[in-house]
């Protein structure tokens, strides 16, 4: 049949405000998570990632939370700008290799 | 440092021929893994290769296959094209394998006719 394409969540904000986009990770045996911001026609590209040992980890204007508690990864974007117009990805790594398991992905819109 | 590098950037088949994808990882990267990107279905991970040995292989038919060479450079190949083969296939190198950041390439568009 005719294949149908994956609905994205869009989120959509201001310039100059804080975004924060979520995911819930599937595997509880996951021990390293990424998140990854994908123009359109490009690669995704590496934003930040975080081990299942740490709760926190913050980069330039990025903060990325991790409640293995209930599977959930959070990304935090500081002052958020045109150029962060994007779809961003989480994704986990079960351990032991390089397998990277993504998420369905969230549309981020700026507005101005 | 230059990035993971793919070729050819676009390609067009029509079905039932083969194609062959290339990947050049960063340099002194040892790990490379494949990905295919659809609308329909996402990024789903194909195999994963690491000191020429294919060290994870994801739920794809036996159509799809790959090889690393020596340099790291990795080829990826998928035999009698299916239309539903249609998608941008990316590759992403790391140093290790396990918790290491991994970097993608722009990926390889392919449309199958």
């Amino acid at each position: 049949g005719e294949s149908v394409g994956l609905h994205l969540p869009t989120l959509s904000v201001q310039e100059g405000d804080n975004s924060i986009i979520n995911c819930a990770y599937s595997n509880s045996a996951s021990d390293y998570f990424i998140w990854y911001k994908q123009e359109s026609g490009k690669g995704p590209q590496f934003i930040i990632d975080i081990r299942s040992n740490m709760d926190k980890r913050q980069g330039q204007r990025v903060t990325v939370l991790l409640n293995k508690t209930v599977k959930h990864l959070s990304l935090q974007i500081a002052a958020t700008q045109p150029g962060d117009s994007a779809v961003y990805f989480c994704a986990e790594n079960e351990g032991g290799g390089n397998k990277l398991t993504f998420g369905t992905g969230t549309q981020l819109k700026v507005e101005l | 440092k230059a990035g993971v590098t793919q070729t050819p950037r676009y390609l067009i088949k029509t079905r039932g021929q083969q194609v062959t994808l290339s990947c050049s990882p960063i340099s002194g990267h040892r790990s490379v893994s494949w990905y295919q990107q659809t609308p329909g279905q996402g990024l789903q991970f194909l195999f994963e290769y690491f000191s020429e040995t294919q060290r994870n292989k994801g739920n794809f038919p036996g159509r799809f296959s790959g090889r690393q060479f020596s340099n790291s450079r990795s080829e990826m190949n998928v035999s009698t094209l299916e239309l539903g083969d249609s998608a941008l296939y990316l590759c992403a190198s790391s140093t290790q394998r396990g918790s290491y950041e991994q970097y993608f390439g722009p990926g390889t568009r392919l449309t199958v006719t």
